[in-house]
């Protein structure tokens, strides 16, 4: 089976860093994916980790240790609009593209 | 543009009644494509695969009398809730894949809210 944790929610301040931590037990690896969901709307691609280390794309990141079996997402220079939830997906091994998806992490910035 | 679209958007029917939610790739064939649930302020559960001229595979749980899934065509899944009740209330959203699974090949349709009144 496959199990994805995450922290329920976050908070921070607009303008500064904010690290949205992910571990997870799978059978098998194939990768781990970081979507952003705004209320009411489908998932947005953030990242996808195969290989351990940190990947930086603009003010997102996004790191992955698979011996530890983790990872985080860091969101530097906050934005009101970074406001949302954030889901950690594993692929099912075996499943071809189909995810599973850990609880997501509502992130609140504030003024 | 969106990849992969779904219609409707949103629908409200009156509970004992079915409903249908269509999926389409677009630009790009998917003998794949998934659904899934999405209750408010929960994440996406996994509902079940749709395979293109072949009966879909369940996740457990998922009533497959409750909800039928037809991939009739390699750019159309449908997913129609029969008999709906207050608690099929949720947010249905579908996924398919182009290519071999990477960073940006696997994408979601807009959502579909349904509302059983």
């Amino acid at each position: 089976g496959q199990n994805i944790d995450q922290p329920t929610e976050m908070t921070a301040t607009e303008g500064a860093i904010v690290q949205i931590n992910c571990t997870y037990q799978t059978s098998g690896f194939n990768g781990l994916f970081w979507y952003q969901q705004h209320a009411g709307e489908a998932p947005t691609f953030l990242s996808y980790n195969v290989l351990d280390g940190l990947e930086e794309k603009g003010r997102f990141s996004s790191f992955l240790s698979r011996s530890k079996g983790y990872s985080y997402l860091l969101l530097k220079e906050l934005q009101m609009k970074d406001s949302a939830s954030y889901l950690c997906a594993a692929p099912v091994t075996g499943g071809g593209n189909k995810l599973t998806f850990g609880t997501g992490t509502q992130l609140k910035v504030e003024l | 543009g969106a990849v992969v679209s779904q219609h409707p958007s949103w629908v409200i029917c009156k509970s004992g009644t079915s409903v249908k939610i269509e999926c389409r790739s677009l630009d790009f064939q998917a003998t794949t494509m998934f659904w899934y649930r999405q209750f408010p302020k929960q994440s996406l559960m996994l509902m079940a695969t749709s395979n293109e001229g072949s009966k879909a595979t369940y996740e457990q749980g998922v009533e497959k009398d409750k909800f039928l899934i037809n991939h009739a065509s390699l750019t159309l899944s449908t997913l129609t809730v029969t008999s709906a009740h207050p608690e099929d209330s949720s947010f249905y959203i579908c996924s398919a894949a182009q290519g071999v699974l990477s960073g940006n090949t696997i994408y979601f349709g807009e959502g579909s809210w349904l509302t059983v009144v």
